[in-house]
């Protein structure tokens, strides 16, 4: 089956502006997460949708938003953004129903940089 | 706070075993996993562990300890294609989709010839 879809791959913004990124998840999975990957940091949680609600947040500022569509598909937004925000955003899907899922598929993720 | 401890960086020659080890303190636990890496590209799931012990995979094995906040990932008969980041992750909440994973900031794992 298809994998975890995010576009775009490649993104270049400036300061100030605001930027959506979209992911698809595997067909038949209901969860979808959120993670920011910079050199720093290493991976850390932005937020978790499932059945269209948000279900968990981790610690970024009101400026990080998301949603999830009936559909499964989610869109994250950064509003007014900030040179720090320059990063690799991966999505990461799984959950198909079954108590004993526990693996998480990763999109290729979208680069983005603020300039 | 979350934390999650591994090596920046470890080397090792084909066909050698290499042990990487994670160190974890955070605020439940519900699972451990290992991840790969390679440069530009998406993590793959390698393995998941919630009950002490170890656990096979081919040539990759991983071990958890809860009581000590301790796990490896053992990689056997090393090739070139193992050279890549490897990511520990804790799941701390309970519940029925995955929900938050905490990473550590991984182990470069470079396999020389």
């Amino acid at each position: 089956k298809a994998g975890v879809t995010q576009t775009p791959r490649y993104l270049i913004k400036t300061r100030g502006q605001q930027v959506t990124l979209s992911c698809s998840p595997i067909s038949g999975h209901r969860s979808v997460s959120w993670y920011q990957q910079t050199p720093g940091q290493g991976l850390q949680f932005l937020f978790e949708y499932f059945s269209e609600t948000q279900r968990n947040k981790g610690n970024f500022p009101g400026r990080f938003s998301g949603r999830q569509f009936s559909n499964s598909r989610s869109e994250m937004n950064v509003s007014t953004l900030e040179l720090g925000d320059s990063a690799l955003y991966l999505c990461a899907s799984s959950w198909d129903g079954s108590s004993m899922n526990t693996e998480a598929f990763f999109g290729q993720g979208t680069r983005l940089t603020v300039v | 706070g979350q934390n999650i401890d591994q090596p920046t960086e470890m080397t090792a020659t084909e066909g050698a075993i290499v042990q990487i080890n994670c160190t974890y303190q955070t605020s439940g636990f519900n699972g451990l996993f290992w991840y790969q890496q390679h440069a530009g590209e998406a993590p793959t799931f390698l393995s998941y562990n919630v009950l002490d012990g170890l656990e096979e995979k081919g040539r990759f094995s991983s071990f958890l300890s809860r009581s000590k906040g301790y796990s490896y990932l053992l990689l056997k008969e090393l090739q070139m294609k193992d050279s890549a980041s490897y990511l520990c992750a804790v799941r701390p909440d309970r519940g029925s989709t995955l929900g938050r994973l905490y990473f550590g900031r991984g182990t470069q794992l470079t396999v020389w010839p």
